[in-house]
């Protein structure tokens, strides 16, 4: 049973890039068919897709982070991350990564979670 | 804004049938299955149901989702408290290129 956990700083300064990984357990992140995703959370609204990459390398992105985000895979490490670069205060959120099957676009594990705050 | 319309709260008693809606349009729920999501209070979402109507493993058969056109429902029947949870509808989009949620449906069981 893949198992997903985010981690990274809780804080970040305003116009500065924000930075998360997710590390997978219980399976490879080179195996075929799976796509590796981040959503986020703002406090008490909904959740927001941002993007996501499959193992060759190929990504897709929300456009409306398009020119802000970079998702990418570390497999010596069995790791993906975030960059959320020009950061402002409605990037506070709770970000999740999660993973959605290359036959299916439900999303299924998901991380716990890291809320990260950006703030002066 | 979302891109899937959830109406904001539903409620109902123990026992009753809830559904929860979720609106969308060619582009998403009309070309694409829909997914739906339940998060519990301070927990990551998990999934409740994947393509239209499918339960994952461990989901009880009270919960069940259908689609017509660009429009999808999530059923509950014989309501219970701990299925008191905001609910999410999702669906992928072919002009975005990428996966729409809806805004969510606050569940309170009266």
């Amino acid at each position: 049973q893949v198992q997903l956990q985010e981690s990274g700083p809780g804080l970040v300064k305003p116009s500065q890039t924000l930075s998360l990984t997710c590390t997978v357990s219980g399976g490879s992140i080179s195996r075929d068919s799976y796509y590796w995703n981040w959503i986020r959370q703002p406090a008490g609204k909904g959740l927001e897709w941002i993007g996501r990459i499959y193992n060759s390398g190929s990504t897709n992105y929300n456009p409306s982070l398009k020119s802000r985000v970079t998702i990418s895979v570390d497999t010596s490490k069995n790791q993906f991350s975030l960059k959320l670069s020009s950061v402002t205060a409605a990037d506070t959120a709770v970000y999740y990564c999660a993973i959605n099957l290359q036959w299916g676009d439900w999303f299924d594990p998901w991380g716990q979670g890291t809320l990260v705050t950006v703030s002066s | 804004q979302s891109v899937l319309t959830q109406p904001p709260s539903a409620s109902g008693t123990p026992g009753q049938r809830v559904t929860i809606s979720c609106s969308g349009s060619s582009s998403n729920i009309g070309d694409n299955t829909v997914n739906w999501y339940q998060q519990l209070p301070g927990t990551a979402p998990k999934l409740l149901i994947y393509s239209n109507n499918q339960r994952p493993s461990g989901v009880p058969d009270r919960f069940s989702g259908s689609k017509s056109g660009t429009s999808a429902s999530l059923a509950i029947s014989g309501l219970q408290s701990e299925d008191e949870a905001d609910y999410y509808c999702a669906a992928w989009d072919d002009s975005l290129n990428g996966v729409v949620f809806g805004g969510g449906t606050k569940l309170t069981v009266l």
